[in-house]
Order: C-alpha cells, then sequence, then structure tokens
C-alpha cells in the first residue's frame, strides 16, 4: 500500500504561484499518481493525475521526477476561489485490480487577498 | 457535463433504523464506488463495484453495510441497524477505467443518526 505525505497546510495570496509536494516513496511501478481538490460540503473534485515526468492541464500542473518518490502539484496564480483541500492519492491494486483509491489528510490551502 | 447525483442530500435517522442512500452515476462509467467523511476528517473509501459485484472493501464495510446495483442506473448503498457513529457525508463516485482514471464524485448524501 502506498502511502502519501503532505503537508497539513499553506497559505498563499492572491496572483500566488502555489506548490504542493507529496512524498510517496514506496510507489509501485504500476501505481499512478493522482491529485483533487475538494472545498467543504462537496464531493472531491478531479484535478490531474500522472505517472512520471509533467502533466499540464488547464487548471494545473504535476511534476513527477525520475524515482517518481514525490510528485508537485502546481497551481499558477491562484485566487480565493482556490481555497480548499488538495488530496494527493497514488493508485492502489486492491485484489480485484485497480479498484480503489485511498485519501490521506489532504492540504489544506488557504489563499488570503 | 454528466454528473454523478445523490439522493437524498440529507437524511436524518433514528439508531437502529435502516437506510438507503441512493447514486445515480454518469451513464456510460463502469466502476462505481462509495466513499465517506465524518465531519472534519478524511475521505474515507468503503467499497468499489464492478460487474455487478464488490471488487474491493475497507475494513469499514463490514456486514452492517451493502451496495446494489437493482437497474441500469442507480446504485445504493444500504446501512442497516445505523449507528451515532455511521453519521457522516457519504460520497458515490464513478469512473470509466477504475482508480487509474478520473473518478466523478457526488454532492454528497450527509446521514445524521440520532
Amino acid at each position: 500500500l502506498a502511502k502519501t505525505t503532505q503537508p497539513i497546510s499553506m497559505d498563499s495570496y492572491e496572483g500566488q504561484e502555489v506548490n504542493i509536494t507529496c512524498s510517496h516513496n514506496n510507489i509501485a511501478t504500476n501505481d499512478y499518481i493522482t491529485w483533487y481538490q475538494q472545498f467543504p460540503s462537496q464531493g472531491p473534485r478531479f484535478i490531474i493525475q500522472g505517472y512520471k515526468t509533467k502533466v499540464t492541464n488547464e487548471v494545473a500542473s504535476l511534476f513527477i521526477p525520475a524515482d517518481r518518490k514525490s510528485s508537485t502539484l502546481s497551481l499558477p496564480r491562484v485566487s480565493l476561489s482556490d481555497t480548499a483541500v488538495y488530496y494527493c492519492l497514488v493508485g492502489d491494486i486492491g485484489t480485484g485490480g485497480y479498484n480503489k483509491l485511498i485519501f490521506g489528510a489532504g492540504t489544506r490551502l488557504a489563499v488570503h487577498p | 457535463e454528466p454528473e454523478v447525483t445523490q439522493t437524498p442530500s440529507h437524511q436524518v435517522t433514528q439508531m437502529g433504523q435502516e437506510v438507503i442512500l441512493r447514486c445515480v452515476p454518469i451513464s456510460n462509467h463502469l466502476y462505481f464506488y462509495w466513499y465517506r467523511q465524518i465531519l472534519g476528517q478524511k475521505v474515507e473509501f468503503l467499497v468499489s463495484f464492478y460487474n455487478n459485484e464488490i471488487s474491493e472493501k475497507s475494513e469499514i464495510f463490514d456486514d452492517q453495510f451493502s451496495v446494489e446495483r437493482p437497474d441500469g442506473s442507480n446504485f445504493t448503498l444500504k446501512i442497516r441497524s445505523t449507528k451515532l457513529e455511521d453519521s457522516a457525508m457519504y460520497f458515490c463516485a464513478s469512473s470509466v477505467r477504475g482508480a487509474t482514471g478520473e473518478l466523478f464524485f457526488g454532492e454528497g448524501s450527509r446521514l445524521t443518526v440520532l
């Protein structure tokens, strides 16, 4: 079971770039790295997923070094609406295959004016 | 944009009662999940479901819980004999490719057990 470690909380200001790093030292060869965002009283929402190197979409970038033991979610020019909890997950192989994702405690990002 | 819908949004029940939470996954998705989140805590995996059977379940998902896909659209979570500690937000999710793909979560059903 690949365990993830990420900062409990982070603070930033509007317009800044935010980088949240996640450690997953025992990631398995077939595991993917996925980031989710959760606002209060809402379900988690997929942000980005990657396996290695760099992945970019319209909301974020994901940097994964060659050893894949960590990953960094980069949010460019955050706004107040980016205040949320961000979860780093590593795809876990259950008895039936890729059938579950385990959420950790996440990182509470607070964006200030 | 297609979305996962859950009903009810909030249910209050007495301890010992049975509760059924309903979910309508996105129509072309094949993998279904239930998660729960106790207030202020992390999102916890309960169960995954594929091809009309449970694929994986956590230690939380004991005999008190059951899931069913009674027709082609609904996916239900039944909690028998509810306990106070079952009070939580329950999220349904679905995906096309299983846990390596994007999971689409519903807005959740808040269960309050008195």
